[in-house]
């Protein structure tokens, strides 16, 4: 689970503000995630990217943009369009998609204001 | 897309008992299934994972076995101790991308 860092661990956000998380990792892996965690449900799929300057929406992409400029990071802006952003967002990378291991991030937890 | 249901959603269990946690899965074409423990407030690690050629792995005190004609597979924690209490999630992806995640297990292990 080493090589893989977000910030900030808590981030507070006001009405109608964009912000934005970070995901940085040294593994050299070239596929990254990011996760959304709410409580009594599992890790639902936001954005993944397979390789630098390419990423697809998950399962619960609305209201969130990425962009993958760099090999080693991965950064989550979470829009005004999201209305109920208040989670706990992990990062995680890989080898490859698919079958490898994938190693998370230790997590930033966003609170509204 | 794939659904995953994992079972129960808490258990409890005596330090030194054994532990059971069941998932199944939607899509036949899923072929790689790997456990996470999240301790709280901590990341999830992954603990032991399967691919769909065998059908049961060891790994000290864990395993796991797949059924992939019932389309389920289960962990097993046996000597269950303290450090073991934490949320267990079952995972299954099909190759791709994707990891569908059940939504969790709350392991206590009582001393």
């Amino acid at each position: 689970d080493g090589g893989i860092t977000q910030s900030p661990k808590y981030l507070f956000r006001k009405e109608g503000q964009n912000v934005t998380l970070s995901c940085e990792q040294n593994l050299n892996h070239d596929a990254m995630y990011w996760y959304r965690q709410d409580p009594g449900q599992g890790l639902r799929l936001i954005y993944y990217s397979q390789i630098v300057n390419d990423f697809q929406k998950g399962d619960i992409a609305e209201g969130y943009s990425v962009s993958r400029e760099k090999k080693e990071s991965f950064p989550l802006t979470v829009t005004s369009a999201q209305k109920n952003p208040t989670a706990f967002y992990l990062c995680a990378s890989s080898i490859v998609s698919g079958m490898e291991t994938q190693y998370f991030g230790p997590g930033t937890r966003l609170l509204v204001l | 897309g794939e659904n995953v249901e994992q079972h129960p959603s808490t258990l409890s269990v005596q330090e030194g008992d054994s532990a059971v946690i069941k998932c199944t899965y939607s899509d036949s074409a899923s072929n790689y299934f790997p456990w996470y423990k999240q301790e709280l407030g901590k990341r999830p690690q992954l603990i032991i994972d399967i691919r769909s050629n065998v059908g049961e792995k060891k790994d000290q005190r864990i395993a796991v076995t797949l059924n992939k004609t019932a389309k389920h597979f289960s962990l097993h924690i046996t000597e269950t101790q303290p450090e073991d209490s934490a949320v267990y999630f079952c995972a299954a992806s099909k190759g791709d991308y994707k990891l569908s995640f059940g939504a969790g297990t709350t392991v206590t292990v009582r001393a």
